[in-house]
């Protein structure tokens, strides 16, 4: 079974914190592996995205880390904001998309 | 530029009830069509995709089912809705192997 496994299930974070959410593969086909964002009552909005050649991406305070040998992933928010509060999933897949469960995450004031 | 539209936002129907959601895409031609199913506070399953007008591929059997008309075109129905078919429904496209879009969402509640 081609499982994403997606952690921590929900994370508080102090605003000005760093927010880790996890997540690990099993298909080692995999070549794309994307982020996305979803705020309430809305679709998930791609947010970053890295392929394996690569083992780190950063988009302003948004960073992929990615580890091919150990088939992990990470995503870290550097000075996170209340407005970065909002449900993140990963995902990998090397056509269609296999999703992780999601992180809800809270940045307190 | 692309844009995804889906309607209806919100519906509430009886259970037995027929349902119809439907997903249109802008701005792109013969794009991978998908509808997911998202339960409230879980993650996305993937319900059908498309890669063509007529092509379909079911991921879980169940009593939805998906059309796709025209090329950009795509319709998740239901002859006879079930409780458990509440959610939150979300179609998204996209070109080859490159990214998902995904459309603003169907909050589907049956009663």
């Amino acid at each position: 079974q081609q499982q994403v496994k997606q952690s921590p299930q929900s994370l508080i974070v102090q605003k000005g914190g760093i927010s880790i959410i996890n997540c690990a593969y099993e298909n080692t086909a995999f070549d794309y592996f994307p982020w996305y964002q979803q705020f309430p009552g809305k679709g998930p909005a791609l947010l970053i995205a890295i392929r394996p050649d690569v083992s780190e991406k950063k988009e302003g305070r948004f960073t992929i880390s990615f580890n091919k040998s150990a088939k992990q992933f990470s995503l870290h928010i550097m000075d996170s904001q209340p407005g970065d509060s909002a449900t993140y999933f990963c995902a990998a897949g090397g056509g269609q998309l296999t999703f992780g469960s999601g992180t809800q995450l809270t940045v307190l004031p | 530029s692309q844009t995804i539209h889906q309607w209806p936002a919100t519906l509430v129907q009886p259970v037995g009830s027929p349902l119809s959601l439907e997903c249109t895409v802008e701005g792109t031609s013969n794009p991978n069509l998908y509808w997911y199913r998202q339960a409230a506070g879980r993650g996305l399953q993937l319900l059908f995709y498309s890669v063509g007008i007529g092509q379909i591929s079911s991921e879980v059997p169940q009593n939805l089912s998906a059309s796709r008309p025209q090329d950009r075109q795509f319709i998740l129905s239901s002859k006879k809705l079930l409780l458990s078919d509440s959610g939150f429904y979300l179609c998204a496209w996209s070109v080859g192997l490159g990214e998902l879009f995904f459309g603003e969402g169907s909050r589907l509640t049956v009663l």
